[in-house]
């Protein structure tokens, strides 16, 4: 198994620019999370995913932050307009049930 | 108001040292609590504890939960320098996991 795979896994753009993070769950797992990390926050859960419904989004910042899981083994994080201060590296775990995450290399968003 | 409080924020210790670090967490839907090591990438599973008492162990590491006192430990023995990572404790409450600041661990030779 490849595990959980993210892309890109590196993204610089500019202020007011579409950024789009995508995510491979680990097949068979029913559960997607997204998280946020940063040395002054920590490792922040944003939403998650149970059977590829949106159980919990109060973690999403603001309006400019959506997340997709159109179908068991795709999901994606989107952030329109993105700002500096989005600037973090973005993970994104899954899990069977209630068992362990496996979380992805992440994704390092710079915004300038 | 953070739900996990992990302590020490940092450690700085030598190499066959022992170490504890602590993990505090809120009671609310409990189900877990997890603990993981991050290097420079993704972090990496350790123990999942859901027993208060019952110490689980993998080579120099262990860690034990107490649920009456809301608090877990993670301990490492004869702390080696690729011990040195950022240890992050989970609360399971649900589904989704929600972490510490973790505590980052410097072992020096």
């Amino acid at each position: 198994d490849a595990g959980v795979i993210q892309s890109p896994r590196h993204e610089v753009t500019e202020m007011g620019q579409e950024v789009t993070l995508r995510c491979k769950p680990i097949s068979g797992h029913n559960s997607l999370f997204w998280y946020r990390q940063t040395m002054m926050r920590g490792l922040e859960l944003l939403i998650y995913f149970n059977n590829n419904v949106p159980i919990d989004d109060s973690g999403m910042p603001e309006d400019r932050f959506s997340a997709k899981m159109p179908n068991a083994s795709f999901s994606t994080l989107k952030i329109q307009p993105s700002e500096p201060r989005d600037s973090a590296v973005y993970f994104c775990a899954s899990s069977f049930g209630t068992g362990q995450a496996f979380f992805g290399q992440g994704t390092r968003l710079t915004v300038v | 108001e953070d739900k996990v409080v992990q302590s020490p924020l940092s450690l700085v210790v030598h190499e066959g040292d022992t170490v504890t670090l602590n993990c505090s967490y809120e009671v609310t839907n409990f189900r877990s609590l997890l603990w993981y090591k991050q290097e420079k990438k993704a972090p990496t599973f350790l123990f999942m504890l859901t027993s208060s008492g019952i110490e689980k162990k993998s080579g120099r590491l262990s860690s034990i939960l107490d649920k009456k006192e809301l608090f877990s430990i993670l301990n490492i023995t004869a702390t080696q320098t690729g011990d040195s990572a950022v240890y992050l404790c989970a609360d399971q409450a649900g589904t989704a996991l929600i972490f510490g600041k973790g505590t980052t661990l410097s072992v020096s030779s």
